[in-house]
């Protein structure tokens, strides 16, 4: 497609119940990125990916937050147990290039609003 | 460490008026630096970036920004705001990584 699509938009989950948001970005984009936004602030960095291999896992907040990206086009975000501080906005955007190229723009999806009860 | 300030939470300007968003950053080396927009309910759109050169740069919906090195800042101008403006503006540093740094925005409601 044409842009960075993001599935579901909308998540509403109880506390305690496993959760996985989809993202699909922009054909031969090598590089992914995860986000978590919550309400009044920017987005903050989850992890990142460089094809299939994930290089940066420093942000996911617990080991409950998985993400893969086994072809290195889709991605998954899964949170397991989820808790109402996951309640938020969750990002993913792409890059056209790796690492090497610092700087590249990257593209962002509309989110996935996720909200735990 | 790499850090993004943005000191003002909101800003109301009267449609027609100036706007200037300020931002100012914090990293070691020379910065990579964008804004981004964000629409209620939207993914963040690029609006510019800096990363060398000419430190005015221009960007898309006729905005502009100045780096500043000196005052460490990267401040988003636009001559004359339109009520289609109104909306959440993020500036972001890059680091060596790639990874972004975003603050915390500033939310702009434009009045008629």
């Amino acid at each position: 497609g044409a842009g960075v699509s993001q599935s579901p938009r909308y998540k509403v989950a109880k506390r305690g119940q496993d959760v996985a948001l989809r993202c699909d970005p922009i054909s031969g984009h090598v590089s992914l990125f995860w986000y978590q936004q919550a309400l009044g602030q920017g987005p903050e960095f989850l992890t990142y990916f460089q094809n299939e291999a994930q290089l940066d896992k420093s942000g996911l907040p617990s080991d409950r937050f998985f993400a893969e990206r086994p072809e290195g086009s889709v991605s998954t975000l899964k949170i397991q147990r989820t808790q109402q501080e996951d309640s938020a906005v969750y990002l993913c955007a792409s890059s056209l290039m790796g690492t090497g190229d610092k700087g590249q723009p990257q593209h962002f999806g509309d989110g996935t609003r996720l909200s735990i009860l | 460490a790499q850090s993004v300030t943005q000191p003002d939470i909101h800003i109301t300007v009267s449609e027609g008026a100036s706007l200037e968003l300020r931002c100012n950053y914090s990293y070691g080396a020379t910065p990579y630096l964008f804004w981004y927009v964000q629409s209620p309910g939207q993914g963040l759109q690029l609006l510019l970036k800096y990363f060398s050169g000419d430190t005015l740069v221009q960007g898309i919906k006729g905005f502009e920004a100045e780096f500043k090195r000196s005052q460490s800042s990267f401040n988003l101008r636009k001559p004359s705001v339109h009520w289609s403006d109104a909306a959440e503006y993020f500036c972001a540093v890059v680091n060596t990584g790639n990874q972004f740094y975003f603050g915390t925005g500033t939310s702009l409601t434009v009045i008629p």
